[in-house]
């Protein structure tokens, strides 16, 4: 069983649309969550992070934790064709100030707005 | 914001040849950066964990003599390809932490690297 699971999907959904996308982990010592957004033959950038359970938003993007069913969610409100992208759910065991703590990551799901 | 640049972006290289893939933060000091592999579809797997002025930590499964890691100051970490064969195509991404309240790590924008 992968660390972290993930539907790759594709998804497509109409532009306006909200989009749910999920991931499930298996190691309940992961603390720290991450959304990362991927664009065709570019490398990951980083959209949001959780800590611990708990919910956070930022503009359209609100990503949600539950430690409990060991679930992570990313919505997008307002979808928009520029949001078609393949985005990675991520987590960590701790934060390290010295920036050498492993993320490990989901499949990674491809997510198509159409206008 | 952190920035980490990598180049090349797209490498084609002979089999049996070297391919040198190179990694910057350019606004910051990373003593760690790691190394990952995507293959078509998938996911991020992570390669080895680079650090600076020591040796590189290796993934299981993951060949430390072909995939040679330099750690060679604070802001450059470089993966050289040995002995490349074509299923050693593949994106190559690497990522440094700048260690600071904005958790989370940056990511170069990948090399694709094709074997012939």
């Amino acid at each position: 069983q992968k660390e972290v699971e993930q539907d790759p999907g594709p998804l497509s959904v109409p532009e306006g649309a909200i989009v749910s996308l999920n991931c499930t982990y298996s190691n309940s010592a992961f603390q720290y969550f991450m959304w990362y957004r991927q664009y065709s033959r570019k490398g990951p950038e980083l959209l949001m992070y959780t800590y611990s359970s708990g919910n956070k938003e930022d503009g359209r993007f609100t990503a949600q934790v539950d430690k409990s069913s060991k679930y992570i969610s990313l919505f997008i409100r307002d979808s928009q064709p520029s949001d078609s992208a393949t985005y990675l759910c991520a987590s960590s065991l701790a934060f390290s100030n010295f920036g050498n703590e492993k993320l490990t990551f989901g499949t990674g799901t491809r997510l198509t707005i159409i206008p | 914001g952190a920035v980490v640049s990598q180049h090349p972006s797209r490498v084609i290289c002979k089999s049996g040849t070297s391919v040198k893939i190179e990694c910057r933060s350019l606004d910051f000091q990373a003593t760690t950066m790691f190394w990952y592999r995507q293959f078509p579809k998938q996911s991020l797997m992570l390669m080895a964990t680079s650090n600076e002025g020591s040796k590189a930590t290796y993934e299981q499964g993951v060949e430390k003599d072909k995939f040679l890691i330099n750690h060679a100051s604070l802001t450059l970490s470089t993966l050289t390809v040995t002995s490349a064969h074509p299923e050693d195509s593949s994106f190559y991404i690497c990522s440094a932490e700048q260690g600071s309240s904005n958790y989370g790590y940056t990511f170069g924008s990948g090399t694709r690297l094709t074997v012939v």
